[in-house]
This record gives structure tokens, C-alpha cells and sequence, in this order.
């Protein structure tokens, strides 16, 4: 089993769906989480930087961490074409520098 | 947040040779990390290199096909050594910012034929 598990899609929804992004995992000793969005032919950005349990709001984006059933959520309102790109859930264990990527999933966002 | 200059932006290299990767940084950071993501495949930590210090190497990457410098605070480069149409693949580095988690470079696209 994977450390971490991200269905690549691909997922397309029509403009202003809510999108749901998940990623699950099996190391308990992760404890920050990351959610970064890659458009095509670019270098990741972080979108959302979390550490605890629970939600954070930034905008139109949302990210839920739920550490004791090992499940992170990324959740898009009023999704925009813009928004389409390759989402990317990360980790990493407290006083680790490493990362730990999920495969990502690429979403389109049809005008 | 830093903004990471990489270059070449992607290359086409023949089998057998080396391609230098650089990224400079806009601030001075203590750790600079290379990233590979192969197509299909998650990112993956190939080293961390600090200044002053040699790097250090995640499992299945070695120091004499992809040697790393770190010659001061905001520059560092990866070379990949004779290179195989398996090194195709896009190469990232990147930096830890506080409380900001990481920001990385745009990358570059390696094609080895």
C-alpha cells in the first residue's frame, strides 16, 4: 500500500460545481498537509498549508483534515476554468523535511 | 513567498550525456531540495542540499548520477550524469519557507533520446 492515495481522475465538472479533491493515508506520523495545484508546463503551487484536524477556509478553497480516519479533502466553490490544472496533496511527519506526494488529480473545469 | 528562477525552462539531450540544472533563489534559504516527477508518477525527493555541506540523498538516488552543488545561500544545481531515455522527466527544486510551507520552481522538462 501506497503512503499516499490520490484518484488521478480525470474529473471534469461544468463551471460553478463544488469540486472534492481527496487523498488518504497510512502513516499516522504525518501531521502537516498540503494541497498544491500544477497547471501544465509549470512548477507546483501551495494552495493550502494545514497542520491540525478540522477545516481552513481560504476564498473559494476549503481543505479538511481528518487525522483519525487518515483523510484529507480539498473542496473548490464556484468552480472557474481557471481552476483547471492537476491538484496535488502533500505531507510530511513533524521535524521531517520530506514530503511525500499523492499522484495528483488532473481536473477541468468546462465553461 | 520566494520566487525560484530554474533553467533551462527543458532540454532534448542524446543518451550518454549530462544536463546541468540551475535554480536561484530571490532570498537567501537554508535548504534547497530536487524534486523528479516522472509522467504518471508522484513527486519524488531525489536530495536536499545545504550550504557549505554535501547533500543528501533519498533512497534510489545516488551522488554520481545526479551530483548536486550548493555553492551559497540562494543557488544550487543538479546534474543528471549519462543519461538514459528513463531520466526523461520534469526536475523541480525547491525551498521550505516558514509557515508557508514549500514553494518550488517551475520546473524543467528533460527529454533524453
Amino acid at each position: 500500500q501506497k503512503e499516499v492515495e490520490q484518484d488521478p481522475g480525470p474529473l471534469s465538472v461544468p463551471e460553478g460545481a463544488i469540486v472534492s479533491l481527496n487523498c488518504t493515508y497510512s502513516n499516522s506520523a504525518f501531521q502537516y498537509f498540503m494541497w498544491y495545484r500544477q497547471y501544465s508546463r509549470k512548477g507546483p503551487e501551495l494552495l493550502m498549508y494545514t497542520y491540525s484536524s478540522g477545516n481552513k477556509e481560504d476564498g473559494r478553497f476549503t481543505a479538511q483534515v481528518d487525522k483519525s480516519s487518515k483523510y484529507i479533502s480539498l473542496f473548490i466553490r464556484d468552480s472557474q476554468p481557471s481552476d483547471s490544472a492537476t491538484y496535488l496533496c502533500a505531507m510530511k511527519e513533524a521535524g521531517s523535511y520530506q514530503l511525500t506526494f499523492g499522484k495528483g488529480t488532473k481536473l477541468s473545469v468546462i465553461p | 513567498s520566494a520566487v525560484i528562477s530554474q533553467k533551462p525552462s527543458r532540454d532534448i539531450c542524446q543518451r550518454g550525456t549530462s544536463l546541468t540544472i540551475q535554480c536561484q533563489v530571490d532570498s537567501q534559504v537554508t535548504m534547497m531540495f530536487w524534486y523528479r516527477q516522472q509522467p504518471g508518477q508522484s513527486l519524488t525527493l531525489i536530495a536536499t542540499a545545504n550550504q557549505g555541506s554535501e547533500a543528501t540523498y533519498e533512497s534510489g538516488f545516488v551522488i554520481d548520477k545526479f551530483p548536486i552543488s550548493r555553492p551559497n545561500l540562494t543557488f544550487s544545481t543538479l546534474t543528471v550524469s549519462n543519461m538514459s531515455p528513463e531520466d526523461s522527466s520534469i526536475y523541480l527544486c525547491s525551498v521550505e519557507e516558514r509557515r508557508d510551507g514549500y514553494t518550488f520552481g517551475s520546473g524543467t522538462r528533460l527529454t533524453v533520446v
